[in-house]
């Protein structure tokens, strides 16, 4: 059974600071996803990561998949508040069509 | 392009009640999933679809059934509605299994 473990589950920082969420998971997969969430909202895609050493890049957000070691990380640069969130990363379990294997989420909360 | 939409957006369920959760996508989607999320938890799959007329279960199908008849429609039906299915309902679709899903706007489900 795939599993999906974020951490840390919850953060609060401050504006301007750097930190990384990690997403780790049990079984051999290449496609590893970063989805955001606004609360009482939708996901939105943010990340597609399809190969081992990926990294995309988008304003204050990067992301990495290093297949080996099963490992995800999504850092944050010079926060800003519009960036608080609950960030999912989620794994395909294999084939593409049974679905997605979410984390648990880390809620993220930039105070000023 | 309206993406993924569902309706309704919420309802209240009485014990034992049936009702059906609607799923349209209007982007030429192959794939499409129905997940569940629970209070401060990630996603969890309960059916998905590769095609029209062609369904398998997810994580959690237990006390829901799905059909697809056309590319663009995936309902989602509860029978017997129990208070373990209060939760937020989200579909998703995408081309191809591997590529990003979609997510529709949930639909908040309460059973009481």
């Amino acid at each position: 059974e795939l599993k999906v473990e974020q951490n840390p589950l919850f953060l609060s920082m401050q504006e301007g600071k750097n930190y990384t969420i990690y997403c780790n998971y049990s079984t051999t997969s290449d496609r590893l996803y970063w989805y955001r969430q606004d609360p009482g909202k939708s996901l939105e895609s943010l990340f597609v990561l399809l190969s081992n050493g990926a990294v995309k890049q988008e304003g204050r957000l990067m992301a990495s998949l290093d297949t080996k070691a099963r490992l995800s990380t999504l850092h944050i640069t010079a926060a800003v508040h519009d960036l608080s969130a609950t960030y999912f990363c989620a794994v395909d379990g294999g084939g593409g069509a049974d679905g997605l294997t979410f984390g648990k989420g880390t809620h993220l909360i930039i105070q000023p | 392009n309206a993406g993924v939409t569902q309706t309704p957006k919420f309802r209240i369920l009485k014990i034992g009640q049936s009702m059906t959760l609607q799923c349209t996508q209007d982007m030429n989607h192959n794939y499409m999933y129905w997940y569940r999320q629970d209070p401060g938890m990630g996603l969890k799959l309960i059916y998905y679809s590769v095609g029209a007329g062609i369904t398998d279960k997810g994580e959690v199908p237990n006390g829901y059934n799905v059909s697809r008849s056309t590319t663009e429609d995936f309902p989602l039906r509860l029978e017997l509605a129990a208070p373990s299915q209060t939760s937020v309902y989200f579909c998703a679709s995408s081309y191809l299994g591997q590529d990003e899903q979609y997510f529709g706007p949930g639909t908040r489900l309460t059973v009481t």
